[in-house]
């Protein structure tokens, strides 16, 4: 089944100590999207790439970095993670930049 | 900045009846709306999305989009406890921080 496959599902890490998430896709789609949720708030966006581009919102901290190797893979690196950024982290693939989109099934980050 | 705001709730229904969600946003030129299911502690699902003013149906669930009053609602009938979840409206990719649906048996 085509899928959207996030790894590890669950991550902790020390304050400070950089995070690697990754994020894999069997749908093809164009678009990769990583997103921040934290309990009780909405999915907050922190940038996406449509195909090799890279748009970056423009509040998302410059602790928080992505890579995108090739169509299928994503990564979101966490530099210094402090004790503000455990929650859930979400990515997601679309056709195109707008359109529906698919969840992968997060990786929640706890920072010691 | 664009705004995604609903009603979080939570907003209690009996099973059998229909629920309604609200949601309102601040960019006039929004063109893709859409309405995701998120159960606790899972990632969110596509329920359905809209394009055009007027209504659209997929089975028990029913999107309403007002253009010129901002406004989008989902329809669920015939509720059914399975459908307890948080529903997250999402314009283009400004998410609101959802509505919390619990169905009563």
């Amino acid at each position: 089944d085509a899928m959207v496959i996030q790894n590890p599902r669950y991550q902790v890490t020390q304050f400070g100590k950089p995070v690697t998430l990754s994020c894999s896709q069997t749908l093809n789609h164009n678009v990769m999207y990583w997103y921040q949720q934290k309990s009780s708030q909405a999915p907050k966006l922190l940038f996406h790439y449509y195909d090799k581009d890279f748009n970056n919102e423009a509040d998302t901290p410059d602790n928080f970095q992505s890579r995108r190797p090739n169509t299928s893979f994503c990564f979101l690196d966490i530099r210094s993670p402090g004790l503000g950024d455990a929650a859930m982290y979400l990515c997601a693939t679309s056709r195109a930049p707008g359109d529906e989109q698919f969840f992968g099934p997060g990786t929640r980050l706890t920072v010691l | 900045q664009k705004e995604v705001e609903q009603n979080s709730g939570p907003l209690s229904v009996p099973e059998g009846a229909i629920a309604s969600l609200n949601c309102t946003y601040s960019d006039r030129g929004s063109q893709s709306f859409f309405w995701y299911r998120q159960y606790s502690g899972k990632s969110p699902e596509l329920i359905m999305f809209i394009y055009s003013n007027g209504d659209k149906e997929d089975g028990r669930f029913t999107a309403q989009l007002n253009k010129a009053s901002q406004y989008v609602s989902l329809l669920i009938r015939d509720s059914q406890p399975s459908d307890s979840a948080t529903y997250l409206c999402a314009v283009k990719l400004t998410f609101g921080k959802g509505t919390l649906l619990t169905v009563n048996p």
